[in-house]
């Protein structure tokens, strides 16, 4: 079964440091990786997603993030934090063969001080 | 309109009731999913309609749960008989289609927040 990990739930960064915000997954096939994002009260917004090609996705609002297969690994990074980007992110996986079907990871909580 | 909208935004419940949720996706969207995420949790996959035709309703966790798309558009997630269990955050997404190899991404509505009593 595919399954999304978080590790973290919550990452505090100062405004203008770099952020990662870690994702690992576990699926029997090839998978297809996502990135959202969710304000308070809000639904999910797409950030990014892995399909196949380079490793390195790029993403909305200067977000990116590196497809690892070895160390099945999908985290999410940006060069410089802003306060504006602290909210709810959720890592997600999906198969090739079950592209309608997609598991989240439990979110991580990003808090950026000024 | 521009994105998904679902309504009502908030719904309050007596333990017992039947309620309906309802979810107008992106125009022209064929693709529609139902996912029910509890506090503090990353979404849960519900269900997910091609058009018409609901094609994986595997994460319906019960028979009191029930949705349709009966024209390819509107959707509406029904839940009969709601027990305390049932309060969560129902969010509706919708993607332009799911092809093999594509796997365009989802837009999500900002849910409908559901409280039993």
């Amino acid at each position: 079964a595919q399954s999304v990990a978080q590790p973290e739930d919550q990452v505090n960064v100062a405004e203008g440091n770099p952020l990662t915000v870690k994702c690992t997954y576990s699926v029997s096939g090839n998978p297809y990786l996502f990135w959202y994002v969710q304000y308070p009260n809000r639904g999910l917004q797409f950030l990014l997603k892995y399909i196949t090609g380079d490793n390195l996705v790029k993403g909305s609002y200067g977000f990116e993030a590196e497809f690892n297969k070895s160390q099945t690994s999908f985290h999410l990074k940006k060069p410089s934090a802003l306060v504006s980007d602290s909210a709810l992110y959720f890592c997600a996986v999906s198969l090739y063969s079950s592209a309608s079907k997609i598991i989240f990871g439990s979110g991580t909580r990003l808090s950026i001080r000024p | 309109g521009a994105g998904v909208s679902q309504s009502p935004r908030y719904k309050v419940a007596k333990r017992g009731q039947d309620v309906a949720l309802r979810c107008d996706p992106i125009s022209g969207h064929v693709s529609l999913f139902w996912y029910q995420q509890a506090l503090g949790q990353g979404p849960e996959f519900l269900t997910y309609f091609q058009n018409e035709a609901q094609l994986d309703k595997s994460g319906l966790p019960s028979d009191r749960f029930f949705a349709e798309r009966p024209e390819g558009s509107v959707s509406t997630l029904k839940i009969q008989r709601t027990q305390q269990e049932d309060s969560a955050v129902y969010l509706c997404a919708s993607s332009q289609e799911v092809i093999l190899g594509s796997n365009q991404p989802q837009h999500f509505g900002d849910g409908t927040r559901l409280s039993i009593l």
